[in-house]
């Protein structure tokens, strides 16, 4: 069966800072993955997702960066952190294109102080 | 901004009762619709999902409604127990890769 994993699952770092979130998935070959992030109180906002190894898609400009360096590994990165990169993290995987449903990580929360 | 809603942000329903959960969804476009559950700190879980070539799904106590003409979605519980207490996000297709996901609505059970 599928699994995927996602940490650390919780971080508190100081306005400035780097930052890399990683997720890995286990159990299936050439995942579309996704990194969302969830403000408090809101919905889902798409960030990055990915269709293939070193494709990085980006849907807002923002403080961040993601990379696939393997196959099955998504890593969210920023190199000074800000305030507003507060929030819950999502890691999301999808095997269909299209249509696909989206099988969600346990998310790991930043505190920015 | 987003393309779809929930209508409202909050419900409170009795254990026991049935619930209903609607969303709003502007693209017309749009071919594939699931319902998520998320508990307090966690990622969210499927829960049921609907094709645009349909009108009606039904899973374990949850049925979700899509209306094409009006572009609304509900996801009905029945007999709603204390472990549905969670936001419920509706989602839609955006394109070959993309879902867009509403605010949510928080549903809270009363015993």
């Amino acid at each position: 069966s599928q699994t995927i994993h996602q940490w650390p699952a919780t971080l508190v770092q100081p306005v400035g800072s780097p930052l890399s979130l990683e997720c890995t998935v286990e159990g299936t070959s050439n995942p579309n993955l996704y990194w969302y992030r969830q403000a408090a109180g809101r919905g889902l906002q798409l960030l990055f997702y990915s269709v293939g190894i070193g494709q990085i898609s980006s849907e807002v400009p923002q403080n961040l960066s993601a990379s696939r360096p393997q196959d099955r590994q998504f890593i969210l990165s920023s190199k000074k952190l800000l305030l507003s990169d507060s929030g819950f993290y999502l890691c999301a995987w999808s095997v269909l294109r299209g249509s696909g449903e989206l099988f969600f990580g346990e998310g790991s929360r930043l505190t920015v102080l | 901004g987003e393309s779809v809603g929930l209508h409202l942000p909050t419900l409170s329903v009795q254990e026991g009762d049935n619930s209903i959960i609607n969303c709003a969804y502007s693209n017309s476009a749009s071919d594939y619709f699931i319902w998520y559950k998320q508990e307090s700190g966690k990622g969210p879980q499927f829960i049921i999902d609907i094709r645009s070539n349909m009108d009606k799904r039904q899973g374990q106590r949850v049925t979700v409604l899509l209306n094409k003409t009006v572009k609304h979605l509900s996801l009905q519980i029945a007999a709603t127990q204390p472990g549905d207490s969670a936001v419920y996000f509706c989602a839609e297709n955006m394109d070959d890769y993309k879902l867009s996901f509403g605010a949510g609505t928080t549903v809270t059970v009363r015993a």
